[in-house]
Formats: structure tokens, sequence, C-alpha cells
């Protein structure tokens, strides 16, 4: 069954470290999200991709927070410097883009980032 | 962006019972979906309601989308320690790509 691949599952980094995630969505699946969630509260987007170009990135704090999706299917999310409030779990999620604007998102497992 | 509130934010139930839990907003959406989270794991979708009043069965659970595509609410009956988890609702709104979520409702069942 296919699945959004995400790496690496958990991160530690010291505060003002630089620290890059993976996804690698479904295959033939146009749109891509990264979310953020907070424990026990609901995601957040950061940013949204269709194919290789941002549509939504106003929640993303882009003097640390930078995200790329170059060849339209793979993506990295980075943040440089982090800080300590940048614990919490990145998810990565995909769907498809049809005319019936399907929204039907298909999540990744996540990394837990701990910033200390 | 469109404002998910879900209700209870937290229920703790014992083995058996049922219970609803509730998604409103003052926005219409194209669609609304129903997701479960476990600790530590990605959501899972359950469910997508496109048409006002319509009702979906899952099993335990029932899922009914508004009349007018603002709420939806998510049934679950005979709860069973496995049905523990955040559930989270999700929608986009007419003519957009972007999903939304809301806060989420902790479940726990209790055996």
């Amino acid at each position: 069954e296919a699945e959004v691949a995400q790496s690496p599952r958990y991160k530690i980094t010291e505060k003002s470290q630089a620290v890059a995630f993976w996804c690698d969505p479904i295959s033939g699946h146009a749109t891509l999200y990264w979310y953020r969630q907070i424990l026990g509260q609901g995601p957040e987007l950061l940013v949204q991709f269709q194919d290789e170009s941002v549509v939504d990135d106003s929640q993303l704090p882009k003097d640390r927070f930078s995200a790329e999706r170059l060849k339209g299917v793979d993506s990295t999310l980075k943040i440089q410097p982090a800080e300590l409030g940048d614990s919490a779990m990145y998810l990565c999620a995909s769907s498809l883009r049809d005319s019936r604007f399907n929204t039907e998102a298909f999540f990744g497992q996540g990394t837990r980032l701990t910033v200390v | 962006t469109q404002l998910l509130e879900q209700s209870p934010q937290f229920l703790s139930i014992q083995e058996g019972e049922n219970l609803t839990v509730y998604c409103n907003s003052s926005s219409v959406f194209s669609s609304l979906q129903w997701y479960r989270q476990e600790p530590g794991e990605g959501p899972v979708l359950l469910v997508t309601v496109v048409t006002g009043g319509e009702v979906k069965k899952l099993k335990r659970l029932t899922f009914q989308f508004g009349d007018a595509r603002k709420d939806s609410s998510l049934h679950i009956t005979a709860a069973q320690p496995g049905d523990t988890g955040l559930y989270l609702c999700a929608g986009a709104g007419a003519g957009s790509y972007q999903l939304t979520f809301g806060k989420g409702t902790k479940l726990s069942v209790i055996p």
C-alpha cells in the first residue's frame, strides 16, 4: 500500500543549530503539505505545495523556516536556527489534485523534533 | 483561514458507552474529513463527507455532515479501548485545496 515516507522519525538538536526534514509523498499526489503539531493539539499548516510551486506559506516563519519541492516530488523542510519553541511533531501529507477539489490527505508518521 | 472548533476537547468514558464529538464552523466547507491519530503517529483518514446532510457509517462510527455544510458530528456506539485516540476534523473551503484542522478531541476509553 502506498504511503508517505518521512525521515528522520526523531531528531534532537541544540538551539541555534540547523535541522532538516525530508518527505516523499505518495506517487502521483500533486499536493504536498507540511504541518506542525504541538502535543495534544491539531496540526497547523506551515506550507502547501502544488507540484513544485508554493500555494500557501502564510503561516511559515520565513525568518528561520524554508521549504522546497524542487522537482514536484519529494520535499525538504529546514529550520535554521532552531529555537526551543520549535519542539513539535512535523507532519507531511499529500493528496491528489482533481476536479472535485479532493483534499483527502494521507500523512506520514511524522518527525518528532526536540530542541534542547 | 477557516476555523474549525471541536468539542469536547477531552472525553473519558467507560467501555461500552456511546459518545458524540462535534466539529463546528461559521464557514461553509466543500468537504470535511475526520481523522484519528494515535500518540507518536500521523493522522489516519477515517471518512470524507461532501454533501449537506450526508451520513456515513464505518462499523460503530457514524459521521454526519450538517445540512448547511458548516458542521459535522462523529458518534461512536459501544466504545472500545481501541477507539482511544485524538479525533480530528478537517475541512476545505469551496474551491480551495487548503486543509484546515480543528484542535481535536482526545478520547480515552477505559476498560
